[in-house]
């Protein structure tokens, strides 16, 4: 099993360009997460989904839109990037079962928006 | 919503010696709080996690204890060794639609030998 794979690894966007980060997992698990990582701050949840076709909106979603077409990929889009928008993004996922609660995180993917 | 505090932002302790890292929380209806290692570059990965019918749970050198009176929980590390420097994160989860974690700021650990 791979887990959970993030791409791209690194990626660099003037302000205002577009991208999609694309996270997906082969373990079956109901629910997935993405997080951005900023020095001193932790990792914040920006959305998350609990299953194919549902999105929902954690602590930082401005500027962040999201989809999950298929329950093993959930796409991050930023339509127009920020300076403010650089940072480390991860993917997570996990089990909806009591329980089966840890998650499982990706790789990351490393962005610099200049 | 849940909001997490987590202290010291930095630890350094000598090889041999242990660790406590503290976290705080402010929704008493949390029921799971999981620690999480991150080493330089790479991905948070679990280390340990206490649900809160459990007032202590071990796993050799890591041991975690959780006070739902007070709303804080600590993470316990005995015998330190220089593969134990890392960011450390503690969260907390009201288990539900989601199970969404709140995270620290993290501590980081410096083991010197």
């Amino acid at each position: 099993n791979a887990g959970v794979t993030q791409t791209p690894k690194f990626r660099v966007l003037k302000t205002g360009q577009s991208m999609t980060l694309l996270c997906a997992q082969d373990m079956n698990h109901e629910y997935m997460y993405w997080y951005r990582q900023d020095p001193g701050m932790g990792l914040r949840l920006i959305h998350y989904s609990v299953g194919e076709g549902t999105t929902a909106k954690g602590e930082v979603p401005d500027g962040y839109n999201v989809s999950r077409l298929k329950k093993q990929n959930f796409l991050l889009g930023l339509e127009s990037a920020a300076p403010s928008q650089t940072s480390v993004y991860f993917c997570a996922s996990s089990y909806s079962a009591a329980g089966h609660n840890e998650q499982f995180f990706g790789p990351g993917t490393r962005l610099t928006v200049l | 919503g849940e909001n997490v505090e987590q202290h010291p932002s930095t630890l350094s302790v000598q090889e041999g010696d242990s660790a406590v890292i503290k976290c705080t929380y402010s929704d008493s209806a949390s029921n799971y709080f999981p620690w999480y290692k991150q080493e330089l570059g790479k991905r948070p990965q679990l280390i340990i996690d206490i649900r809160s019918n459990v007032g202590e749970k071990k796993d050799q050198r890591i041991a975690v204890t959780l006070n739902k009176t007070a709303k804080h929980f600590s993470l316990h590390i005995t015998e330190t060794q220089p593969e134990d420097s890392a960011v450390y994160f503690c969260a907390a989860i009201l288990m539900g639609y989601g199970n969404k974690l709140v995270f620290g700021a993290g501590t980081i650990l410096r083991v010197k030998s």
